[in-house]
């Protein structure tokens, strides 16, 4: 079975903290994915990645960055919280056979106070 | 830009029930669409995916039809049970991209 871990199902940070998500998956996927969820908005995407080291944009990038220095791990990058990143981050992946099919993560819940 | 639309937002049934759920999106030019479900506090998991190609997927009790003209897809969910009682979200694949709807809620009471 394919696992996506996320480094922590529940984060308390205050305004202005970098903040760090973790998100490891285990079936060798070259696609990584980066959403927030939020009520009545669904999921959005804020970053994705194909490969090792690369990057791109989704609909929502603004105050996020990203980092994957390896294939199995995706960070997200909150350099200064604010209180509108409060919300349910979820991460995925998939394999570049099958890119429509992503295994989620169980989510980390974001609250910045 | 593409939009996906799911109608109700949320749907409360008793056990037994069979129902529908709608998806509907403003761009017929998909890939494929998706039906998720999302129990509370967690990740999604994958439930039918049906490709641009394809009318209908089946699993189990479930049954997702897709009409790309119309830009709809219905999620049916027959004999329903308490242990249904989630969040379902459809998505459609627009090029490189999953294009999420808001989701129905949906509580099955016994």
């Amino acid at each position: 079975d394919v696992k996506v871990t996320q480094s922590s199902r529940y984060l308390v940070k205050r305004t202005g903290e970098k903040v760090f998500l973790e998100c490891v998956q285990d079936m060798d996927h070259e696609n990584m994915f980066w959403y927030r969820q939020d009520p009545g908005l669904g999921l959005r995407l804020i970053y994705f990645s194909y490969d090792v080291k690369m990057k791109e944009k989704g609909d929502i990038p603004e105050g996020y960055s990203v980092s994957r220095e390896k294939k199995e791990r995706f960070s997200l990058i909150l350099e200064s919280a604010s209180t509108n990143q409060t919300s349910m981050y979820l991460c995925a992946s998939s394999s570049r056979l099958t890119p429509y099919e992503q295994y989620f993560g169980p989510g980390t819940r974001l609250t910045v106070t | 830009k593409q939009e996906v639309t799911q109608i109700p937002a949320a749907l409360s049934v008793p056990e037994g029930e069979n129902l529908v759920l709608n998806c509907s999106f403003t761009d017929s030019a998909i890939y494929n669409l998706q039906w998720f479900r999302q129990d509370p506090g967690k990740g999604l998991t994958s439930l039918l995916l049906i490709q641009s190609s394809q009318r209908e997927q089946t699993s189990g009790r479930l049954n997702a039809s897709l009409d790309k003209s119309s830009g709809r897809s219905t999620l049916y969910i027959a004999a329903s049970q308490p242990g249904d009682s989630a969040t379902y979200l459809c998505a459609v694949k627009d090029t490189d991209k999953l294009i999420f709807g808001t989701g129905t809620r949906l509580q099955v009471f016994p």
